[in-house]
């Protein structure tokens, strides 16, 4: 059963802290994503990896950072949080080949994380 | 905005009745792709049309495919209290899912 694991289910932070979030995938994917879930946004995708330490901005980077030292583990970094980073964090993984062929992703659980 | 547009935000209808699900997108698209989430969970891909395709069925589920209006409809049949739960389109454009803003269904017993 193919799988996505993410470190936290819930976590709480203060403001300024450094946050990181750890996502692991069993399924020798090549790419992996990492959205952030808002109500009435749907998702948005804030970095994605298509290889290992290659990373690629999304549509909301500012304030975060990723790192992608082993392919099957991809890791969301935020610097100094903040309150408006409160939000549920969603991460995936998809199979590699052309953009175009891209199929499902497939989702970890999500982490909610909130800001205080 | 790059964000997808989906009608209506919330449904509610009884079970055993079918439920219908709109999805409008802005951009040239490879595919398109339907997803579920259950409250507070991750998303559980359902469904993916081609850009070529104009309808795909699985099971209870059927999606079409309009490119030139930009347009995709969700429709599940004979719905179940356990298809409660949240429902995104995800338009595959270049390398990005754009995924649509969901509609919350709520099958009643």
């Amino acid at each position: 059963d193919v799988k996505v694991t993410q470190s936290s289910r819930y976590l709480v932070k203060r403001t300024g802290e450094k946050v990181f979030l750890e996502c692991v995938q069993d399924m020798d994917h090549e790419n992996m994503f990492w959205y952030r879930q808002d109500p009435g946004l749907g998702l948005r995708l804030i970095y994605f990896s298509y290889d290992v330490k290659m990373k690629e901005k999304g549509d909301i980077p500012e304030g975060y950072s990723v790192s992608r030292e082993k392919k099957e583990r991809f890791s969301l970094i935020l610097e100094s949080a903040s309150t408006n980073q409160t939000s549920m964090y969603l991460c995936a993984s998809t199979t590699s080949g052309l953009p175009s062929s891209y199929n499902e992703q497939f989702f970890g659980p999500g982490t909610r994380l909130t800001v205080l | 905005s790059q964000q997808g547009e989906e009608d209506p935000q919330a449904l509610s209808i009884q079970e055993g009745e079918n439920a219908t699900m709109n999805c409008s997108y802005k951009t040239s698209i490879n595919n398109l792709q339907w997803y579920r989430q259950n409250s507070g969970r991750g998303l559980v891909h359902l469904i993916l049309i081609r850009s070529n395709e104009r309808e795909k069925h699985s099971g209870r589920l059927r999606v079409t495919l309009d490119t030139s209006k930009k347009s995709s409809s969700l429709l599940i049949t004979a719905s179940r209290a356990a298809d409660t739960a949240s429902y995104f389109c995800a338009a595959l454009s270049s390398y990005k899912l754009i995924f649509g803003s969901g509609t919350r269904l709520l099958v009643r017993p």
